[in-house]
């Protein structure tokens, strides 16, 4: 079956660095995505890893491993405006090629 | 302003009525999605269509039904309101490239 998981909740502090976790289970993975959503907004674009390795864009990097079928976001310089949930979802040929959806972390950033 | 719209943003009805959310994109994106995002923030893929083919998700009841007048919109009308479906209704496109595109959302209670 399918399964993606990731924490549900996560509480960091202004300036730091937070890691944010996702794991999962899909008979056919063709690429995984990061999205944020601030509450009661719509959710965004991040980043798309389909190869292993990290990519990196400004202060978001995603890193992916598909053999261990785990994959991070990894947050720097921390901002108030960070403080949304961030949405792990992967691409499943199985599903026809739908995006399938993790529950999301909510990242509370504190001063 | 190139998006994806959305409306209404808020719709409150009463069980057993029919109502109908309308999306338009002007991203000129050939395929365009329904999800459904409930309480729990679990996004849930309900259609995807580009203007050839309909992919539905089987655990859709048929009491929903997307509609395409054209390329840039695919409404989406629900029959026979329970309060089950009360949630908030995105509507998404894409192109060649893999990220998705989502409208506002459409608060939808039923009461």
């Amino acid at each position: 079956g399918q399964n993606i998981d990731q924490p549900t909740e996560m509480t960091a502090t202004e300036g730091a660095i937070v890691q944010i976790n996702c794991t999962y289970q899909t008979s056919g993975f063709n690429g995984l995505f990061w999205y944020q959503q601030h509450a009661g907004e719509a959710p965004t674009f991040l980043s798309y890893n389909v190869l292993d390795g990290l990519e990196e864009k400004g202060r978001f990097s995603s890193f992916l491993s598909r053999s261990k079928g785990y994959s991070y976001l990894l947050l720097k310089e921390l901002q108030m405006k960070d403080s949304a949930s961030y949405l792990c979802a992967v691409r499943d040929r199985g599903s026809n090629y739908q995006l399938i959806w993790g529950a999301g972390t909510k990242l509370i950033i504190k001063p | 302003d190139t998006a994806v719209s959305q409306t209404p943003k808020y719709l409150v009805t009463q069980m057993g009525n029919d109502k109908s959310i309308k999306c338009e994109q002007n991203l000129g994106h050939d395929t365009m999605y329904w999800y459904k995002q409930d309480s729990k923030k679990f996004l849930k893929i309900m259609f995807s269509y580009n203007n050839k083919e309909l992919i539905i998700n089987e655990t859709v009841p048929n009491r929903f039904s997307p509609k395409s007048p054209d390329k840039a919109h695919l409404n989406l009308h629900i029959n026979s309101l329970e309060l089950g479906d009360s949630a908030v209704y995105f509507c998404a496109s894409s192109s060649r490239d893999p990220e998705q595109y989502f409208g506002p959302g459409t608060r939808l209670t039923v009461t």
